[in-house]
């Protein structure tokens, strides 16, 4: 059963490149959550998405975009990286009011 | 954004301990509370989803109770042991979105 995965599971970026990070969940589970884990802030809400094809933002978008054009699929980027989004990126699924899944989580660093 | 506390931020105990932690949300438009176990290096995994006023659920050592009125949540465990040694979210969904709390950690010593 692979539930939600995440690729890649680490990467290093320079600071100004580009990046795509992938969650694929198996579920057919209609709400996915990206967030961020930085130290003593807990899990931020990144954006967010309710079903194919809609997304929305959460409490801390800035600098980074999402696309779910397929059920399965969410995808979230990073235009132009900065050293500010060097933490530990956790993607989740969910259906109804039932439990969240998440996950395995990557690990950015931007030099 | 919703205001999601729990308290205390972290805890240490002793193995055989009872202790018993914290959520507080706004109890204004209420939908459900989740509580989560988060050991280090892996991912957040359910302990228990409610949605009553008055809920209890329990699992093992580990029970939750619900107070939608107020707007909180305790989330018990009875006789510590080292492999509860986590972080424990709990998470306040309003409608779509869905807003941890910062967690409160809890170290069982041997």
């Amino acid at each position: 059963n692979a539930g939600v995965t995440q690729t890649p599971k680490f990467r290093v970026l320079k600071t100004g490149q580009s990046m795509t990070l992938l969650c694929a969940q198996d579920m057919n589970h209609e709400y996915m959550y990206w967030y961020r884990q930085d130290p003593g802030m807990g899990l931020r809400l990144i954006h967010y998405s309710v079903g194919e094809g809609t997304t929305a933002k959460g409490e801390v978008p800035d600098g980074y975009n999402v696309s779910r054009l397929k059920k399965q699929n969410f995808l979230l980027g990073l235009e132009s990286a900065a050293p500010s989004q060097t933490s530990v990126y956790f993607c989740a699924s969910r259906q109804g009011a039932g439990e969240a899944f998440f996950g395995q989580g990557t690990r950015l660093t931007v030099v | 954004i919703l205001n999601v506390e729990q308290s205390p931020q972290s805890l240490h105990v002793q193995e055989g301990d009872s202790t018993n932690f914290t959520c507080s949300f706004p109890s204004s438009n209420f939908y459900a509370l989740h509580w989560y176990r988060w050991e280090t290096a892996k991912s957040p995994e359910a302990l228990f989803v409610m949605t009553l006023n008055g809920d209890e659920k329990k699992k093992g050592r580990i029970s939750a109770t619900l107070n939608t009125k107020e707007g909180y949540s305790y989330l018990y465990i009875k006789g510590s042991q080292p492999e509860d040694s986590a972080t424990y979210l709990c998470a306040f969904p309003p409608g779509n979105q869905f807003y941890f709390g910062t967690g409160t950690s809890l170290t069982v010593i041997p």
